[in-house]
């Protein structure tokens, strides 16, 4: 059973437009839920994280909206450049517990 | 500029042979993880530490896994015999053991012929 749903799988948007990535999660007693973002021949890297007492939080270009209610979570990153190219994962957890969501490839056309 | 290292960063070996992969936490770091990425599975857990005792290693297969903390510096990942399906890369994370915040390695690619 995956823990943690991440769409989509593929995503290409131009410069200057913004990327939206989206994650859903089953279990309420995730807290603390982070975003990677990953190049080739690396690892991932934080990006940004969130828990669930705050709805929203951004740092620069990223940010990250969390609904509580739906067991949602999203990353917008705003005027997408092509550097911003990469894979992203979402990641929940709880105590002991970590998914990752299965990667979502961004490819940002100049 | 504190980050996790990894050793050997590339791994040829053939089916049957004994593999280890080395791994050096973020000094201070209280917390280490082993992750396995591939295509089809994306990346698993696959042992948790805190404090040097494993927490959690049940993504791990028992039969020819094992991992270590010989001591805070050091986290060493072995599989033996290893198969071709281990073929992955195998990353290292630590983290300061609040937060819940992990710090990724590079990487140990491994093919397993």
């Amino acid at each position: 059973q995956q823990q943690v749903k991440q769409s989509p799988q593929s995503l290409i948007v131009q410069k200057g437009g913004i990327s939206i990535i989206n994650c859903a999660y089953e279990n309420t007693a995730f807290d603390y839920f982070p975003w990677y973002q990953q190049f080739p021949g690396k690892g991932p890297a934080l990006l940004i994280a969130i828990r669930p007492d705050v709805s929203e939080k951004k740092e620069g270009r990223f940010t990250i909206s969390f609904n509580k209610s739906a067991k949602q979570f999203s990353l917008h990153i705003m005027d997408s450049q092509p550097g911003d190219s990469a894979t992203y994962f979402c990641a929940a957890s709880t105590g002991n517990q970590f998914y990752f969501g299965t990667g979502t490839s961004l490819t940002v056309i100049p | 500029d504190a980050r996790v290292t990894q050793t050997p960063r590339h791994k040829v070996t053939e089916m049957g042979q004994e593999v280890t992969m080395r791994c050096q936490p973020i000094l201070g770091h209280n917390t280490v993880f082993w992750y396995r990425q591939t295509m089809m599975q994306g990346l698993e857990l696959l042992a948790y530490f805190r404090n040097r005792a494993p927490l959690d290693d049940s993504g791990m297969p028992k039969d020819r896994f094992s991992a270590e903390m010989p001591d805070a510096t050091l986290a060493t990942l072995k599989i033996q015999p290893s198969e071709p399906r281990d073929s992955a890369v195998y990353f290292c994370a630590s983290g300061p053991g609040q937060g819940n915040e992990q710090f990724f390695g590079p990487g140990t690619r491994l093919t397993v012929l």
